[in-house]
């Protein structure tokens, strides 16, 4: 199995540019989550998803967007790159929300110069 | 609200020595804990959660917990640490009935040293 896989684990952007950071997850979990991560920050959820077709806005969503057409995938695009959305992104997904396990992606690190 | 405090954001100690990572939660209502471990360049692993029954809770790699309602805490602990144990550790947080998403601190980085 191979989990959740995140492509790409690295990009550069220029500001103002976009990009689609792309999650896909084997499993057939109906939850899928896209979090943030910043130094000495923890991490920052973004996006949430409980199914295909219906995605929820996390504690930080401004600058991205989400869309879960199927199972399996969960992309989150960025529009108008700016510096401050510098960070390493990370989805995850689960089962269930609450006491199951939440499989994490290995990240995408992405600079905005 | 929930939230989630670690008390340490570095933690160095010696191979072999004993090693308690502090974790505080806030929440109204019943949760659910977790602790995550993440290897450098790599994503989040679960170390051990706790969701009800017993409050002293095993997990991967020798690592314990025990959940304190009273003082709300979910503090780590291995007797025995390695240098492989050198990693960033979450304390994470979900509501246990409306919760949608796991809620996290800000990390504890483990330095083991020889």
């Amino acid at each position: 199995n191979a989990g959740v896989t995140q492509t790409p684990k690295f990009r550069i952007l220029k500001i103002g540019q976009s990009m689609t950071l792309q999650c896909t997850q084997d499993m057939n979990h109906n939850y899928m989550y896209w979090y943030r991560q910043d130094p000495g920050m923890g991490l920052k959820l973004i996006y949430y998803s409980v199914g295909a077709g219906i995605t929820d806005k996390g504690e930080v969503p401004n600058g991205y967007n989400v869309s879960r057409s199927t199972t399996e995938d969960f992309p989150l695009r960025l529009e108008l790159a700016a510096p401050s959305q510098t960070s390493v992104y990370f989805c995850a997904s689960s089962y269930y929300q609450g006491n199951t396990e939440a499989f994490f992606g290995q990240g995408t690190r992405l600079t905005v110069v | 609200a929930q939230s989630v405090t670690q008390l340490d954001s570095q933690v160095p100690v010696f191979e072999e020595a004993p090693v308690e990572l502090r974790c505080n939660y806030s929440s109204s209502v019943s949760v659910y804990l977790f602790w995550y471990v993440q290897y450098p360049n790599q994503g989040l692993q679960l170390l051990l959660k706790y969701l009800s029954g017993s409050t002293l809770v095993k997990g991967i790699n020798g690592f314990e917990a025990e959940f304190n309602k009273s003082q709300t805490s979910f503090h780590l602990r291995k007797p025995s640490v390695h240098i492989s144990d050198t990693a960033e550790y979450f304390c994470a947080v979900i509501v246990n009935q409306a919760g949608t998403a796991l809620i996290f601190g800000k990390g504890t980085t483990l330095s083991v040293s020889s």
